[in-house]
């Protein structure tokens, strides 16, 4: 089955700590995407790469990192910068045609809670 | 940058038929999407615009009018599972073909 997988489902950090978000997907898509989303509101674009080896910031990337080593994989590390980490995270990835985002379809979701 | 407005929340009736509105403001719009989102869950795709007109899916439509800078969802025969939030998002041909997202609205159904 082809889709968007995230781990772990539920995280929790203590002060002082980076951690790790996975994201992988087997759709072939060549864009990957991270956001934000706090409760009763939207997205927020945190990262997005549109190719391996290469990502932009986007709307909220202070005290957050990521790399794109491979097409397969968007890892996230939310490091001890990022002072209000409590959040929904989401993972998503879409074709991209002649500089035109195809549909973006989302992995489950990781929850980051602060101990 | 962009401004988009959705509802915050609206409750319908099993059965009934239900709109949800979206306005925006963009200066390099191509193409309205919607997305479904349970609590606690993912977004699922729904509809995509970028002409005027209707797009029928089922029991969804989605509506735009790029000169008004405005869009619906139109949900028809709701059930109770319909109960969840609905994202608009804008593509920005002037911001490099990324999404911005409206807070979304929560439909509540109920029997």
């Amino acid at each position: 089955d082809g889709g968007i997988t995230q781990s772990p489902k539920y995280l929790f950090r203590k002060e002082g700590q980076n951690v790790t978000l996975s994201c992988e997907q087997n759709l072939n898509h060549d864009a990957m995407y991270w956001y934000r989303q706090d409760p009763g509101q939207g997205l927020r674009l945190i990262y997005y790469s549109q190719i391996v080896n290469d990502f932009q910031k986007g709307d909220i990337a202070e005290g957050y990192s990521v790399s794109r080593e491979k097409k397969e994989s968007f890892p996230l590390t939310v490091t001890s910068a990022q002072k209000n980490p409590t959040a929904f995270y989401l993972c998503a990835s879409s074709s991209w045609t002649s500089g035109v985002q195809e549909t973006q379809y989302f992995g489950p979701g990781t929850r980051l809670l602060v101990l | 940058g962009q401004n988009i407005d959705q509802p915050t929340e609206m409750t319908a009736t099993e059965g009934a038929i239900v709109q949800i509105n979206c306005t925006y403001q963009t200066s390099g719009f191509n193409g309205l999407f919607w997305y479904q989102q349970h609590a606690g869950e993912a977004p699922t795709f729904l509809s995509y615009n970028v002409l005027d007109g209707l797009e029928e899916k089922g029991r969804f439509s989605s509506f735009l009018s790029r000169s008004k800078g405005y869009s619906y969802l139109l949900l028809k025969e709701l059930q109770m599972k319909d109960s969840a939030s609905y994202l608009c998002a804008v593509r920005d041909g002037n911001a490099g073909n990324m999404l911005t997202f409206g807070g979304g609205t929560r439909l509540m159904v109920k029997p």
